[in-house]
């Protein structure tokens, strides 16, 4: 069974940092491509950031663009996001999601539970 | 890049049909086979629902359909039930990468 499982969220100042994790069992990691999803509270959906299965090929949205940065560790089956320079608008749950296998592959197939960033002083 | 157009809200009877539409451009919706859509049930993650414009997931009921006419793409719920009320989110490939909709609160009446 797919399982990703976040954690790292909390309540942090406006201008800190969060290191965000996932943990992914139940697949070939290394063979994945991963994404960050995040949701502000009451609100839509808000893709963040991918990465591809080795980790060479990284794109993030604007919103976040030079705050946050994408990584992985295949050995560790993992996938991070850290975040810096954080604002109020960065307050979410955010999601790590699997990218889809069949067909053309521009969808999320798995998602995890969600981890709560909250900033705010 | 903005968000997709979706109604704020459907509704529907036990065991009717209903549709939720998803509005982009040619940039998004109309220049890719690359929607998807996504359940949410409050609390919960988002499950895939429909993948590149109208395949279904393993496992994901067959009332479940998509479809795509230029720059709108729309989810079709047939024989609605009450396990269906939930809010819906479809998503599109753009050259920004991905680009969600506004989001559909489905009630089942």
């Amino acid at each position: 069974e797919v399982q990703l499982v976040e954690s790292g969220g909390g309540l942090v100042q406006p201008g800190g940092s969060l290191r965000l994790s996932c943990a992914a069992s139940g697949f070939t990691f290394s063979s994945y491509e991963m994404n960050w999803v995040r949701q502000a509270p009451g609100k839509g959906l808000e893709w963040v950031s991918y990465i591809s299965s080795s980790g060479s090929t990284i794109y993030y949205a604007d919103s976040v663009k030079g705050r946050f940065t994408i990584s992985r560790d295949n050995a560790k089956n993992s996938l991070y996001l850290q975040m810096n320079s954080l604002r109020a608008e960065d307050t979410a749950v955010y999601y790590c999601a699997r990218t889809g296998d069949s067909g053309t592959g521009y969808y999320f197939d798995y998602w995890g539970q969600g981890t709560l960033v909250t900033v705010s002083s | 890049q903005s968000a997709l157009t979706q109604p704020a809200s459907v509704s529907g009877s036990p065991g009717q049909s209903i549709t939720i539409s998803c509005t982009g451009t040619s940039s998004d919706v109309g220049g890719y086979n690359y929607v998807s859509w996504y359940q949410q049930h409050p609390g919960k993650a988002p499950k895939l629902m429909i993948y590149d414009v109208s395949n279904r997931p393993s496992g994901v009921s067959n009332r479940f359909s998509g479809s795509k006419s230029g720059n709108t793409a729309s989810l079709t719920i047939s024989g609605l039930q009450a396990e269906d009320e939930a809010d819906y989110y479809c998503s599109s490939y753009t050259s920004s990468f991905y680009v969600f909709g506004t989001g559909t609160k489905v009630t089942v009446l």
